[in-house]
């Protein structure tokens, strides 16, 4: 069964404007990891976040862990027509990367 | 950052036919690979890890006669989807270890395998 559930299941934004994707989770987890896919093409990692850490930046990604709710959230601030993509939520239960289960995904869609 | 390939990146065969899928990384050794599946619009679903020189480990639900792995050296995988049936299309893409790089997975581009 999937691990992660992520909402809303699509997002339309104006560029400029943040967006925010959510994520939960059912188990407890090593860490949780926030990729990126585009349109019939493979993932690209973005940002990982570890059970003991409450949040991470890296860029215009900013993201929270809250293992007592087991949710977590991506935001990208100042959203790019560029940015239009599927992000997918995965966790690590054993952080050994052995295993990862994916959520469902959200499909951003960034207007210009 | 690790590269990996996948080859083919689209492949359309009849009903009945094999098909073989190769992951490579090209910049780094993988003992461990992974094949995933994704439907159209859907997350993807974790179908086998592939051990270098072992047998491969599939998860429940997953015919290992059907998806046939074999990860003969430290930077290739195959997938061979055996008598492959209209229900087998799909995404596949695969991923691979890289323990120089704190063990993150890294994906290939996909492939996007039609049955006729």
């Amino acid at each position: 069964s999937q691990q992660g559930e992520e909402d809303p299941q699509a997002l339309s934004i104006q560029e400029g404007e943040n967006a925010t994707m959510n994520c939960s989770y059912k188990t407890s987890i090593n860490n949780l990891q926030w990729y990126r896919q585009n349109s019939g093409r493979g993932l690209v990692h973005l940002i990982l976040i570890r059970s003991n850490e409450r949040e991470k930046h890296s860029g215009r990604l900013r993201v929270t862990l809250d293992t007592s709710k087991k949710s977590s959230s991506l935001l990208i601030t100042a959203s790019r027509a560029a940015d239009t993509a599927s992000y997918f939520c995965a966790t690590d239960v054993n952080g050994a990367n052995s295993k990862l289960t994916f959520g469902k995904g959200i499909t951003l869609s960034v207007r210009p | 950052g690790a590269v990996v390939s996948q080859h083919p990146s689209w492949v359309i065969c009849k009903s009945g036919t094999s098909v073989k899928i190769e992951c490579r990384s090209l910049d780094f050794q993988a003992t461990t690979m992974f094949w995933y599946r994704q439907f159209p619009k859907q997350s993807l679903m974790l179908m086998a890890t592939s051990n270098e020189g072992s047998k491969a480990t599939y998860e429940q639900g997953v015919e290992k006669d059907k998806f046939l792995i074999n990860h003969a050296s430290l930077t290739l995988s195959t997938l061979t989807v055996t008598s492959a049936h209209p229900e087998d299309s799909s995404f596949y893409i695969c991923s691979a270890l890289a323990v120089l790089f704190y063990n993150e997975q890294f994906f290939g581009p996909g492939t996007r395998l039609t049955v006729l």
